[in-house]
C-alpha cells in the first residue's frame, strides 16, 4: 500500500549546523510532496513543496530535493537556530487533488544551543 | 484574514455521546480536509472536500460524516463517540496556486477525549 516514511525519528542539531531531514515515499504516482513544520500544540505549518518535475527548490533557509528514481525526499536547513526546533511532516499528493494527502510519521529535529 | 478556525479547543465526551467539531475558512479555498493526529504519529485525512456539495472518504473515515453546505464550512460529526477516536483533530484548506504548488492551510486543531 501506499506509505510516506521518515529515516529517523529524531535529530539533533548544533545551532548554526545545517540540517537534513529525510523522506522515503512508495507510491510512483505521487507527482506533488510537501514538507510542514510542527510545533508543540499547533498545527502544521507548510514550510516548502516541491513538484515531481522538479529536483530541487529552494527557500529561504530551506531547501527540499527530490530524486524520483529512489522515491526519496529531503528537507534541508541552513543556519539551524533554536526556533527550528519542531516536529517535521513530508507528505505526498496528487496534482488533482489537494485536499488528499498522505503525511510521514514524522522526524523532531532538537537544535542545541 | 483569520485564515482556518476550528471550534471547540478541547472536548471531552463519554462514550456513545454525539458532536460536532467546526472549521471555517475565509480565503475562498475550494478544497478542505480533516485529518487526525495521535501521539507520536503523522496525520492521517478522514473526509475531504473539493467543493461545495462533495465530500469523499479519505482512510480513516469510519465513526465521522461531513457536509460541504458552504465553501466557507466544512463540520466533522461523530455520531457515537468511542475511546479510539481521542485524537488531535485538524481541519485543512487549499485551492490550486497559479505556479501549480498547491499549499495547504492547516488549523490549530481540537484536542479531544472520550471517555
Amino acid at each position: 500500500g501506499e506509505s510516506v516514511g521518515l529515516h529517523l525519528p529524531t535529530l539533533s542539531v548544533q545551532e548554526g549546523d545545517n540540517s537534513i531531514i529525510n523522506c522515503a515515499y512508495s507510491n510512483s504516482a505521487s507527482d506533488y510532496f510537501i514538507w510542514y513544520k510542527q510545533e508543540s500544540g499547533k498545527g502544521p505549518q507548510f514550510i516548502i513543496d516541491i513538484r515531481s518535475n522538479m529536483d530541487k527548490r529552494q527557500g529561504q533557509r530551506v531547501t527540499v530535493l527530490l530524486n524520483k528514481t529512489v522515491k526519496h525526499l529531503s528537507l534541508q536547513i541552513a543556519a539551524t537556530q533554536p526556533g527550528d526546533s519542531a516536529v517535521y511532516f513530508c507528505a505526498e499528493g496528487h496534482s488533482g487533488n489537494t485536499g488528499k494527502l498522505i503525511f510521514g510519521q514524522g522526524t523532531t529535529l532538537q537544535v542545541k544551543p | 484574514n483569520a485564515g482556518v478556525t476550528q471550534t471547540p479547543k478541547f472536548q471531552v465526551l463519554k462514550t456513545g455521546q454525539s458532536m460536532t467539531l467546526q472549521c471555517a475558512q475565509d480565503m475562498n479555498h475550494e478544497y478542505m480536509s480533516w485529518y487526525r493526529q495521535d501521539p507520536g504519529m503523522g496525520l492521517r485525512l478522514i473526509h475531504y472536500s473539493v467543493g461545495a456539495g462533495i465530500t469523499d472518504q479519505g482512510e480513516v473515515p469510519n465513526g465521522y460524516n461531513v457536509s460541504r453546505s458552504t465553501t466557507e464550512d466544512f463540520p466533522l460529526r461523530l455520531l457515537s463517540a468511542a475511546p479510539s477516536q481521542t485524537s488531535v483533530y485538524f481541519c485543512a484548506s487549499s485551492t490550486p496556486g497559479t505556479g501549480g504548488g498547491e499549499t495547504q492551510y492547516f488549523g490549530p486543531g481540537t484536542r479531544l477525549l472520550v471517555l
